[in-house]
């Protein structure tokens, strides 16, 4: 069975501060991890994915992502916050044709 | 890229009602589709996969009678609450999946927001 955790439904950090947000997985086959961002009243919008090879991957909005394989973890992080990141942050695995989703983070960025 | 749109955005309704909302790909066809439920705060819970010619497949505690799905072509796939009620009032999003896409990678519309009064 494959499961989703996000540690921490809620994160604020400080304009110009390091983002993380955690995430770890649990799935019986090698997952695909994806990380979602969801604004006020819109659908969700692709961050960035890992499917194979590089650990580290980079999404849009200066997101990154490591791939842990030992810790079965996707924690996403930004090394600067910016006042538009504020949003919801949704991890999913995929295996096969379905994905599982986190409960989701909502960042505050505090000014 | 691939792109998939959601009609209408936002619908009020009355109890008792029944809602259509649609779902459509538009830039590539989709034999598959998958429709979600996110209630405020929450996260997106399959409702169920809808499948191009046949019928669809249902979560467990998904009641098929009450949340009609038609995927009459290859870009469109159609969401019906029957005789919706309050309860029903929540952020519906649909997703697709272009062929050949490696890593079942899903594009998300952008959700409509049902309220039932």
């Amino acid at each position: 069975a494959q499961s989703v955790t996000q540690l921490g439904s809620h994160v604020s950090v400080s304009e110009g501060a390091l983002v993380l947000l955690r995430c770890n997985y649990s799935s019986s086959v090698p997952p695909y991890l994806f990380w979602y961002v969801q604004y006020p009243n819109q659908g969700l919008q692709l961050l960035l994915k890992y499917t194979t090879g590089a650990t580290l991957v980079k999404g849009i909005n200066g997101f990154e992502a490591e791939f842990k394989k030992s810790e079965t973890s996707f924690h996403l992080t930004k090394p600067s916050a910016h006042m538009s990141d504020a949003a919801e942050y949704f991890c999913a695995v995929n295996t096969g044709n379905q994905f599982y989703f986190g409960t989701g983070t909502s960042l505050t960025v505090i000014p | 890229g691939a792109v998939v749109s959601q009609h209408p955005s936002r619908v009020i309704c009355k109890s008792g009602t029944s809602v259509k909302i649609e779902c459509r790909s538009l830039d590539f066809q989709a034999t598959t589709m998958f429709w979600y439920r996110q209630f405020p705060k929450q996260s997106l819970m399959l409702m169920a996969t809808s499948n191009e010619g046949s019928k669809a497949t249902y979560e467990q505690g998904v009641e098929k009678d009450k949340f009609l799905i038609n995927h009459a072509s290859l870009t469109l796939s159609t969401l019906t609450v029957t005789s919706a009620h309050p309860e029903d009032s929540s952020f519906y999003i649909c997703s697709a999946r272009p062929p050949g896409t490696p890593y079942n990678e899903q594009f998300f519309g952008p959700g409509t927001r049902l309220t039932v009064l």
